[in-house]
């Protein structure tokens, strides 16, 4: 069971928006701690997708937003592309366990 | 080109040790915080350890406390992952990933070195 909660699975046909949540709690993502987005294709080492709850590193399209609230946090996708298939997860920090958390990953699946 | 290289994967049997090497070239290593980050087979992404740039501040997740030890040589470029007592759940693909200073997300990553703890 992972400290960061996201759905299992998402899907979309190319050219649609989705939505990936991850949720956390007081000791995390409520306390006030940064919210990280990575894409991760299997073989490969995982990508950085969104930094600070709302940035994008240079490179990375702005199909690709992020944002956070409360305990929450969201990674939207627009205008989607076979190549967005791949695993995502949100990560932060945990004071209670004194370490950095990551959620369960998200399968994204381009219909 | 900025690079983080991961070796020293492989089988091992279960109460056996291991110990992995990151070698880092393209940024400046010594400036940087350094964490382990696995992936069991068929599972998510799991934080393992973390340690600060000066090798002052060191955490480890609960499930390896105790029977891993991270450490680090400026002078090499290089990130250690000492591994002791492994058992079958700490088969994995091991990542190595930097934290730039005052921040806490991890870029850049290596490609990962498969660990696998079986008789």
């Amino acid at each position: 069971q992972s400290v960061l909660t996201q759905p299992p699975s998402v899907s979309g046909a190319p050219g649609q928006r989705v939505t990936i949540s991850c949720t956390g709690s007081s000791s995390n993502i409520g306390a006030g701690y940064d919210v990280h987005w990575y894409q991760h294709l299997p073989g490969t080492a995982p990508k950085l997708l969104i930094y600070g709850n709302t940035n994008r590193p240079s490179g990375v399209p702005d199909r690709f937003s992020g944002s956070k609230s409360g305990t929450s946090a969201s990674l939207a996708i627009t205008g989607l592309q076979a190549e967005d298939e791949a695993d995502y997860y949100c990560q932060s920090y945990d004071s209670s366990l004194s370490g950095s958390v990551f959620g369960g990953g998200t399968k994204l699946t381009v219909l | 080109e900025v690079q983080l290289v991961e070796s020293g994967g492989g089988l091992v049997q279960p109460g056996g040790s291991l110990r992995l090497s990151c070698a880092a070239s393209g940024f400046t290593f010594s400036s940087y915080g350094m964490n382990w980050v696995r992936q069991a087979p068929g599972k998510g992404l799991e934080w393992v350890s973390y340690i600060s740039s000066s090798s002052s501040t060191i955490y480890y997740a609960d499930s390896v406390k105790g029977r891993f030890t991270i450490s680090r040589d400026n002078a090499k470029n290089s990130l250690y992952l000492q591994m002791n007592s492994l058992r079958a759940e700490d088969t994995a693909v091991y990542y190595c990933a930097g934290t730039a200073a005052g921040t806490g997300w991890f870029d850049p990553w290596g490609q990962g070195t498969l660990v696998t703890v079986s008789s």
